[in-house]
């Protein structure tokens, strides 16, 4: 338990629907995160939101839609994705400028 | 840009053997440098840390990484691994874009087998 909750563990989708990942952190930080860990290659930052307001968005394609409506809740809104976008899906949060991260245990999203 | 590099994509060591993984960075000032390693289908975990001050630092599981700038290199060591040990290890360096940003950039990671 690192005190980032991830929900859901696991989503099949197809590529019409619409789905949200969600995420919750209890440890009073001020920033999260969301980065994509795909087969064979490195963990991709995609978001960062700092005190709520969003301050990265690494080049992510639009069908992903992240929210965040305060310090300790952080979505990820999925429309119309692709196959390729199957992977796991990891949220962490940290206290800006104290370096360390915490990780969610991911959600394994899975588009068919 | 920052950048690192995991040049072992796959390690296998024996139980009780030591171990060290290897990793270098790339990063424009003194970088804040992690090991993080997840199990399967788990999310990662924090092994230790390096900020500043001590260049050998300790981590949770017996791991200690040794912070050499002239190698820009940030090696993660155990002096004798356990079955318990197997994962995949990620080595990450911090830093700021510039203001009060704060992002981690990870390297590929290393697949560690322990055998009995």
């Amino acid at each position: 338990e690192t005190g980032v909750t991830q929900t859901p563990r696991h989503l099949v989708m197809g590529m019409t629907n619409k789905k949200s990942l969600k995420c919750e952190q209890h440890l009073g930080h001020n920033a999260m995160y969301w980065y994509k860990q795909s087969a064979k290659k490195p963990l991709e930052l995609m978001f960062v939101y700092n005190f709520k307001e969003q301050t990265e968005n690494n080049s992510v394609p639009s069908r992903f839609s992240p929210e965040c409506p305060n310090s300790s809740h952080l979505f990820l809104h999925l429309h119309t994705l692709q196959p390729e976008d199957s992977a796991l899906y990891l949220c962490a949060s940290s206290q800006e400028g104290r370096g360390q991260a915490f990780f969610g245990q991911g959600t394994r999203l899975t588009v068919v | 840009a920052q950048s690192v590099t995991q040049p072992d994509i796959h390690i296998t060591v024996s139980e009780g053997a030591s171990l060290e993984l290897r990793c270098n960075y790339s990063y424009g000032a003194t970088p804040y440098l992690f090991w993080y390693v997840q199990s399967p289908g788990q999310g990662l975990q924090l092994l230790l840390k390096y900020f500043s001050g001590d260049t050998l630092v300790q981590g949770i599981k017996g791991f200690e990484a040794e912070f050499k700038r002239s190698q820009s290199s940030f090696n993660l060591r155990k002096p004798s691994v356990h079955w318990s040990d197997a994962a995949e290890y990620f080595c990450a360096v911090g830093g700021g874009s510039g203001g009060s940003n704060y992002k981690l950039t990870f390297g590929k990671g290393t697949l560690l087998t322990v055998n009995p």
